[in-house]
């Protein structure tokens, strides 16, 4: 079955520390990742994207993603969170089909 | 480009009663899914359309359904609410169909069932 398995539920940091959020996942043959991200009262907004190509990936406001086929692995980085990145963070994954399978988030909370 | 558009926002409903939810994708889209977000659940597929028929079906009893229009608006239809059926239901549109592709979310209309 595929799936997709965020590990860190609530990750707490100062702003200007780093950031790494894990991502795995389980799906059999060619697999679209995703990371989208859900400031508060706002709607999913797509981060970036991993469809083919480059593993090192860049998105919006600074964020990149590494994908690691033999890890199963795409964990979303950032060197330097602001208060403003304060969010719920989730990773998702499609393949043949464009049903995306979401992991259960990962709520950022970035103290000023 | 104006981005996904769901209607209504907020929805108070009883158990036993139905709803209707509906969805204007991003203009020139053709495919528009549905999710389920709750606390204890996460975000999970309902259904997706292209070209007025449905492609793909997530695990979710008959009581769910959904439609499309022939200018990609879709509807989705819940009978016989439940209270477990209080939600944020996400609406998501993609532009092509086939092969790789992203989804666009609109703000969601968040359901609850008294």
């Amino acid at each position: 079955a595929q799936s997709v398995s965020q590990h860190n539920h609530h990750v707490i940091l100062s702003e200007a520390a780093s950031l790494e959020l894990g991502c795995n996942y389980s799906y059999g043959g060619t697999v679209n990742l995703f990371w989208y991200v859900q400031y508060p009262g706002q709607h999913l907004q797509l981060l970036l994207k991993y469809f083919s190509g480059d593993p090192l990936v860049k998105g919006i406001k600074g964020f990149e993603a590494e994908f690691i086929k033999s890890k199963f692995s795409f964990n979303l980085r950032k060197p330097s969170v602001q208060w403003s990145d304060t969010a719920e963070y989730f990773c998702a994954a499609s393949g043949s089909a464009r049903q995306l399978t979401f992991g259960s988030g990962t709520q950022l909370t970035v103290l000023p | 480009k104006a981005g996904v558009t769901q209607t209504p926002r907020y929805l108070i409903k009883t158990r036993g009663q139905q709803v209707t939810l509906s969805c204007s994708p991003i203009s020139g889209h053709r495919s528009v899914s549905w999710y389920q977000q709750t606390p204890g659940q996460g975000l999970q597929f309902l259904f997706e359309y292209f070209s007025e028929t449905q492609r793909n079906k997530g695990n979710f009893p008959g009581r769910f359904s959904g439609r499309q229009f022939s200018n990609s608006r879709s509807e989705m239809n819940v009978s016989t609410l439940e209270l477990g059926d209080s939600a944020l239901y996400l609406c998501a549109s993609s532009p092509i169909a086939g092969g790789a592709d992203t989804q666009y979310f609109g703000p969601g209309t968040r359901l609850t069932v008294l």
